[in-house]
């Protein structure tokens, strides 16, 4: 069964500071990866994706991040932080032949002036 | 706008009352999904659609809950002697098949529950 663990359930940066969001995976399979951002009371948008080939994706809004097989891990970076990028985030995971996402608990970005 | 769809954005409901929510997806989209948020929660997935057919269900999806797509186009979501415990947000999304973005879900605004 696949699980997805977002490390930190609130993190807090200084505008212009770098952003590091944490997700960890498990599956016994690599999974396809993804970031999504959520807005209040708003649905998810996604930032970007890892599937295959590259495992450095860079996402909208300055996001990227880096599938490590080795650490099971996708986290979440951005070199400067702005006060628009606070927010709700999502790691998410499917496996192939599958089609549902399954979703880690979320971590909610907090950026201060 | 040719996003994801949904309607209504919030609904209040009595427990005890049906409710029936809307999904328009992407329009060459053959695949729907809906999950379902809690607060503090990710999304959980409920059920999903290829076209018409309901290809797979969650068991979070008791049999208070139905969903239909009868023409490959809109989807609805009925809950049935709504509980307390439904009080939630319901997201739909879509995708396509195949091709490139095949793997890419996109969402619409939800429908928040409020069961009193």
């Amino acid at each position: 069964a696949q699980s997805v663990t977002q490390l930190g359930s609130h993190v807090s940066v200084s505008e212009g500071a770098l952003v590091l969001l944490r997700c960890n995976y498990s599956s016994s399979v690599p999974p396809y990866l993804f970031w999504y951002v959520q807005y209040p009371n708003q649905g998810l948008q996604l930032l970007l994706k890892y599937t295959t080939g590259a495992t450095l994706v860079k996402g909208i809004n300055g996001f990227e991040a880096e599938f490590k097989k080795s650490e099971t891990s996708f986290h979440l970076t951005k070199p400067s932080a702005h006060m628009s990028d606070a927010a709700e985030y999502f790691c998410a995971v499917i496996h192939t032949g599958f089609q549902k996402l399954v979703f880690g608990t979320g971590t909610r970005l907090l950026v201060s002036p | 706008d040719t996003g994801v769809s949904q309607d209504p954005r919030h609904k209040i409901t009595k427990r005890g009352q049906n409710v029936t929510f809307r999904c328009d997806p992407i329009s060459e989209h053959n695949r729907l999904y809906w999950y379902r948020q809690t607060l503090g929660q990710g999304p959980e997935f409920l059920t999903y659609f290829q076209n018409e057919a309901q290809l797979e269900k969650s068991r979070l999806l008791s049999d208070r809950f139905s969903a239909e797509r009868p023409k490959g186009s809109f989807s609805t979501l009925e809950i049935q002697r709504t509980e307390q415990g439904d009080s939630a947000m319901y997201l739909c999304a879509s995708s396509i098949i195949r091709g490139r973005g095949r793997n890419e879900q996109f969402f619409g605004p939800g429908t928040r529950l409020t069961v009193l």
